[in-house]
C-alpha cells in the first residue's frame, strides 16, 4: 500500500512556465485535496474533490487548475508560474464514514521554486 | 472565515512534558485534530478528539478540549528528541479542514 504519492519531489520553474503536479492515492478514497504550505504558515487549501468528475475551489485557487477523471488521480496544474507560487505543495486524501471525515492522509510534498 | 491559532515555537528539555496550545473559531467543528510534520515529510495524524469529549489519552499524548473557550491542547509526556517536529492543530469545517500555522517543538538534550 503506497498511500498518497506525489511527483516530482522538487522542481524549479521560470516565470511564465507551466507544469503539472501529480498526485495518486491507492486507498480508494473519494476525497482528495491540494494544499500549499508557505514558511511559518499553516496549510492553505487550493482545490478539493469529493469524487471523480467533481472539483471545487478552496481558499487560494487563483493561478491553479485541477481535474479528477479517476478516483486515484488528482493532478494540479500551474499555467503561468509566478514567484508567489513558490511553496511546498501537499496532496491529501480521505474517506468518509458515518457522515464524518476522520483523517487525511498526506503525500510527501512537492517543493516548487519559481524564479 | 474560520481561523485556527497556535504559538509558533516551543522548547523543552528531554524528559519534560510539552504542552502545545491551539484556539479555533468554528464551534460547529465535529472533530479537532493534531498532526505532526517531521522535516521534509507530509503531515501525519497523531490523534483527534470528538467535539463532545473533554479529554482523550493515547499513551504519552493527552488532548484536552475546552469547548466554551474554543481551546485545544496537546500534552506530550516524557518528551523525547524524536518528538522534535512541527505540530499542527486542525478543525474540520464541512468537508474541509482548517489548519493552524504549526508549533515548532524543539527538544533540548
Amino acid at each position: 500500500n503506497a498511500g498518497v504519492t506525489q511527483t516530482p519531489k522538487f522542481r524549479i520553474l521560470k516565470i511564465g512556465q507551466s507544469m503539472t503536479l501529480q498526485c495518486t492515492q491507492d486507498m480508494n478514497h473519494n476525497y482528495m485535496y491540494w494544499y500549499r504550505q508557505d514558511p511559518g504558515m499553516g496549510l492553505k487549501l487550493i482545490y478539493y474533490s469529493v469524487g471523480a468528475g467533481i472539483t471545487d475551489k478552496g481558499e487560494v485557487p487563483n493561478g491553479y487548475n485541477v481535474s479528477r477523471s479517476t478516483t486515484e488521480d488528482f493532478p494540479l496544474r500551474l499555467e503561468l508560474a509566478a514567484p508567489s507560487q513558490t511553496s511546498v505543495y501537499f496532496c491529501a486524501s480521505s474517506s468518509k464514514a458515518g457522515g464524518f471525515i476522520y483523517e487525511q492522509y498526506f503525500g510527501p510534498g512537492t517543493r516548487l521554486t519559481v524564479t | 472565515g474560520e481561523d485556527v491559532e497556535q504559538s509558533l515555537f516551543l522548547s523543552v528539555r528531554e524528559g519534560d512534558s510539552s504542552v502545545i496550545n491551539c484556539t479555533y473559531t468554528d464551534s460547529s467543528s465535529t472533530y479537532l485534530y493534531w498532526y505532526k510534520q517531521e522535516p521534509g515529510a507530509g503531515l501525519q495524524l497523531l490523534t483527534y478528539i470528538f467535539s463532545n469529549m473533554d479529554m482523550k489519552q493515547d499513551q504519552r499524548l493527552t488532548v484536552l478540549l475546552n469547548k466554551k473557550d474554543k481551546h485545544l491542547s496537546l500534552r506530550i509526556a516524557d518528551t523525547q528528541t524524536g518528538d522534535s517536529a512541527i505540530y499542527f492543530c486542525a478543525e474540520n469545517y464541512g468537508q474541509n479542514f482548517v489548519f493552524g500555522p504549526g508549533t515548532r517543538l524543539s527538544v533540548l538534550p
